[in-house]
């Protein structure tokens, strides 16, 4: 079974600096695809970015990136220059692309992040 | 990216009564749609996933016949809480998946049902 862990509760950042929103994961697939999704207060879950288990370059996507160590089996986003803005849920997400799995995300608990001013 | 709607964002109804939430792809064809469930301040939960001409595939500890799930069309996917109860009180949100390369899911705003 697919696991997806985010060990960050929540936490502050202060505009315009970095923050890094860790995401471990647990599978034995060979083949699967990892996503980052934002959930502001509203509750709509808006897309931010997408890493393949065998693309060998990390994902870009404006100011986020993904930082993806296979071996290590994490796929930490990276927001650089926090907008007030980017407070909101994360959520990390993983789908196994066996056929069997139906292409189904297994979503980690989420990180709130708050921006400070 | 694609958009995906959801109505009604908001309803409120009495115990015993039936809800129908619908989601559509706006853009593109889902050929499966996915429903969630998510309480406050959990992470989402796979409810079921909806393909479009056949029946439903739920997930284990989800009732089919409390929720009903009909996928009749490649843009329309309806979610039916049958005899709500307060317990059912909950965000449902659906998400169809794309047709790019990363087969990303797109989701809908979601519903906030209110059982009283």
């Amino acid at each position: 079974a697919q696991k997806i862990t985010q060990t960050q509760p929540g936490m502050f950042v202060q505009e315009k600096e970095a923050v890094t929103l860790d995401c471990t994961y647990d599978t034995s697939d060979q083949s699967y695809g990892l996503f980052w999704y934002k959930q502001p207060s509203s509750g709509e879950m808006i897309f931010l970015i997408y890493q393949g288990s065998y693309d060998e370059q990390n994902a870009t996507e404006g100011r986020y990136s993904l930082n993806f160590q296979k071996a290590r089996k994490s796929a930490n986003l990276v927001i650089s220059a926090s907008q007030l803005g980017d407070s909101a849920m994360y959520f990390c997400a993983m789908r196994d692309r066996s056929k069997a799995a139906g292409n189904k995300l297994t979503f980690g608990g989420g990180t709130r992040v708050l921006v400070k001013p | 990216g694609a958009v995906v709607s959801q109505h009604p964002s908001r309803v409120i109804c009495k115990s015993g009564t039936s809800v129908k939430i619908e989601c559509r792809s706006l853009d593109f064809q889902a050929t499966t749609m996915f429903w969630y469930r998510q309480f406050p301040k959990q992470s989402l939960m796979l409810m079921a996933t909806s393909n479009e001409g056949s029946k439903a595939t739920y997930e284990q500890g989800v009732e089919k016949d409390k929720f009903l799930i009909n996928h009749a069309s490649l843009t329309l996917s309806t979610l039916t809480v049958t005899s709500a109860h307060p317990e059912d009180s909950s965000f449902y949100i659906c998400s169809a998946r794309g047709t790019a390369k990363t087969d990303t899911q797109y989701f809908g705003p979601g519903t906030r049902l209110t059982v009283l």
